[in-house]
């Protein structure tokens, strides 16, 4: 199984509504990642868990909350959005990112949220 | 400050012509040199990619070209297809962290 899969495909939250996305991958890899990607621009990196630690945070806002619940599962927790977050959520998963060396990082299909 | 430049932005090519993308980086530290395709609504997929010690690699229709000492390299999608038509991404990567740096992306259309 090479692939990555997110849930909701799209979702619509009001800027008071409290959400989950989530990723789920059976690769056996050990790094995820959230990316943010809006319209017609490459995909940010919010994200990074390396064995189901917290590795990299792009200084993400706090309305954004991830979580790495086991190897094979990563949530993202939305809380009091902005019409702004409306974008493409992107989650990517790897071997990992402690061995040195380079790891191809496999992308999920995203959700498409929109922020009302 | 964007350390890898793509151009062009977006690209018309006819079918069976072919489609070049250059990118541009600034930091000698990365390791690793991917090219990614994005269809609409769907997540990017790995292409196609080459390490810095390697001149050029060829996988099928798509080639990619090195030039280190330029700091530049580039995608070429020969006999193009109308199933090419998506976005391209450059990208590289430092091994330490395995972080994608992006570069804007282009914009492919194939006409048949």
């Amino acid at each position: 199984d090479t692939e990555v899969t997110q849930t909701p495909k799209h979702l619509v939250m009001g800027m008071t509504n409290k959400k989950s996305l989530k990723c789920e991958q059976h690769m056996g890899h050990r790094a995820m990642y959230w990316y943010k990607q809006k319209a017609k621009k490459p995909p940010e990196l919010m994200f990074v868990y390396s064995y189901e630690k917290l590795s990299i945070n792009e200084s993400v806002p706090s309305r954004f909350s991830p979580e790495c619940p086991n190897s094979s599962l990563l949530n993202l927790h939305l809380h009091a959005l902005q019409p702004e977050d409306s974008a493409l959520y992107l989650c990517a998963s790897s071997q990992d990112t402690t061995s040195g060396g380079v790891s191809e990082q496999f992308f999920g299909p995203g959700t498409r949220l929109t922020v009302l | 400050q964007q350390q890898v430049k793509q151009s062009p932005q977006s690209l018309i090519v006819q079918k069976g012509g072919i489609s070049i993308i250059n990118c541009a980086y600034e930091n000698t530290a990365f390791d690793y040199f991917p090219w990614y395709q994005q269809f609409p609504g769907k997540g990017p997929a790995l292409l196609i990619a080459i390490r810095p010690d390697v001149s050029e690699k060829k996988e099928g229709r798509f080639t990619i070209s090195f030039n280190k000492s330029a700091k530049q390299f580039s995608l070429h999608i020969m006999d193009s297809q109308p199933g090419d038509s998506a976005t391209y991404f450059c990208a590289a990567v430092k091994a330490a962290g395995n972080k994608l740096t992006f570069g804007g992306g282009t914009r492919v259309l194939v006409k048949p």
